[in-house]
């Protein structure tokens, strides 16, 4: 597709259930990020895939948080037993690749998604 | 100690103003910065990067000082339409974005 994609756009869910989020990034781009967004906040860092490397875990909030990407392609966000304080605006951005050695111009532009809201009730 | 620090503002100016926001970051070794902006209940969208020797875009500027490790956006002659969230972002460790909190930016006729 022309940009990023996630569904859904927005999600009730009661507190305790299980939700998945996903998001189908541009296509070409192997950096993917997940960000979270509360209400009149900044963006928090969740994790980040690059190509085939092991992701950086490091901004999962908890162990109730986790993310799958196949490849280079679709990636799942899946929140077990939510709680309130997961209520927010879930973020995913892709981007060219970035290596470890050097940047390209391109993997300095992310590109997001529309987001998908979350509520817990 | 947040990696990218950013005053929330608001930040309130009439049209036609001059305003300028800093953001302080702490990662000395950190290469690439860039101002993202975002506008209400929308998603951020690159605005400009930020290289050593100061970068200006029109009405925007951008600058980086290493010594004090901040970065700076003025924005001259204030458009309405300028009133957004602008996002400091650092390129950290293993080339991941990491974003401020943003600074809220409100232009009134």
């Amino acid at each position: 597709g022309a940009g990023v994609s996630q569904s859904p756009s927005n999600k009730v869910t009661e507190k305790g259930k299980d939700v998945e989020l996903r998001c189908d990034p541009i296509s070409g781009h192997t950096a993917l990020y997940w960000y979270r967004q509360r209400l009149g906040q900044g963006l928090e860092f969740l994790i980040y895939f690059q190509g085939n490397s092991a992701p950086d875990k490091s901004g999962l909030p908890s162990d109730r948080f986790s993310a799958e990407r196949t490849g280079e392609s679709v990636s799942t966000l899946t929140i077990q037993r939510t709680q309130q304080e997961d209520s927010a605006v879930y973020l995913c951005a892709s981007s060219l690749a970035a290596s470890r050695t050097g940047v390209s111009s391109g993997a300095n532009v992310l590109t997001f998604g529309a987001g998908s809201r979350l509520t817990v009730l | 100690r947040k990696e990218v620090e950013q005053d929330p503002g608001p930040f309130n100016v009439p049209e036609g103003a001059t305003v300028a926001f800093n953001c302080t970051y702490s990662n000395s070794a950190s290469q690439s910065f860039f101002w993202y902006r975002q506008d209400c209940r929308k998603e951020p969208k690159l605005l400009m990067s930020v290289y050593s020797s100061g970068n200006e875009d029109g009405r925007f500027t951008a600058q980086l000082n290493r010594a004090s490790q901040y970065i700076s956006l003025l924005i001259r002659d204030s458009k309405l339409s300028d009133s957004a969230t602008y996002l400091c972002v650092q390129r950290g460790g293993y080339n991941k974005l990491i974003f401020g909190a943003g600074t809220r930016l409100a232009v009134h006729p």
